[in-house]
């Protein structure tokens, strides 16, 4: 069945380093690729997506490519801040609607030292 | 826009209690959500609501869970009884073509 691999945490890095949660994912079809985020004490929120291969989603400075030939949707942050200390969650909608379930990765935490 | 409403935040029960979580999605969104997030993983979907429609429930243990959305608005979700490994994040979440919203969720613990 469709599946989203993602790298264990937690990450820790110090304030203005660049970030990198790798992401991989099994899926039969065309499925959306999404990134949420976490923040403590608090709901999932949607950090970004991307609908098809090649798209790119972006949001508050992270970014995240659809490749399909790799399977991957990896997340990268040219420059983290202490704000950004959150759990990330990658996550693919099955028949790549929105009004679809969403199957998640595990979970990455990131800590960022200031 | 006002977020997807859950209460309550946090409950805790013994185990073979019943408890009962409630979730008012956003506004005209028709799809509806129920995941479960144990600690340490990612949300697992329970059941999918179109409206007031059953879309999806192949994951809910249905012998102890049960879920309802009347009139396609609000929706309810019981455990009876409950069992210690039912402890986790109950999160509700709804959506449309833009992207599924999730509410803060309703931390369980079984005792």
């Amino acid at each position: 069945g469709n599946s989203v691999t993602q790298m264990e945490g937690p990450v820790t890095l110090s304030e203005e380093a660049f970030l990198t949660i790798n992401c991989t994912y099994t899926a039969t079809g065309y499925p959306s690729l999404f990134w949420y985020v976490q923040y403590p004490g608090e709901g999932l929120q949607l950090l970004l997506k991307a609908t098809k291969a090649d798209d790119k989603g972006s949001n508050k400075g992270f970014e995240a490519t659809y490749r399909k030939e790799t399977t991957s949707f990896h997340l990268e942050k040219g420059s983290v801040q202490v704000s950004d200390s959150a759990v990330y969650f990658c996550a693919l909608s099955e028949y790549g609607g929105a009004t679809n379930k969403l199957i998640f990765g595990t979970g990455t935490l990131l800590a960022v030292q200031p | 826009e006002a977020g997807v409403a859950q209460s309550p935040r946090y409950k805790i029960i013994e185990k073979r209690q019943s408890v009962a979580f409630w979730c008012n999605p956003i506004s005209g969104h028709a799809t509806l959500y129920w995941y479960q997030q144990i600690l340490g993983q990612g949300p697992k979907l329970l059941i999918q609501f179109q409206n007031n429609g059953v879309v999806d429930d192949s994951q809910l243990p249905k012998d102890r869970f049960s879920a309802e959305r009347l009139k396609g608005v609000d929706s309810t979700l019981k455990i009876q009884p409950a069992k210690l490994e039912d402890s986790a994040v109950y999160l509700c979440a709804s959506s449309l073509e833009k992207g599924t919203l999730f509410g803060s969720g309703t931390r369980l613990t079984v005792v």
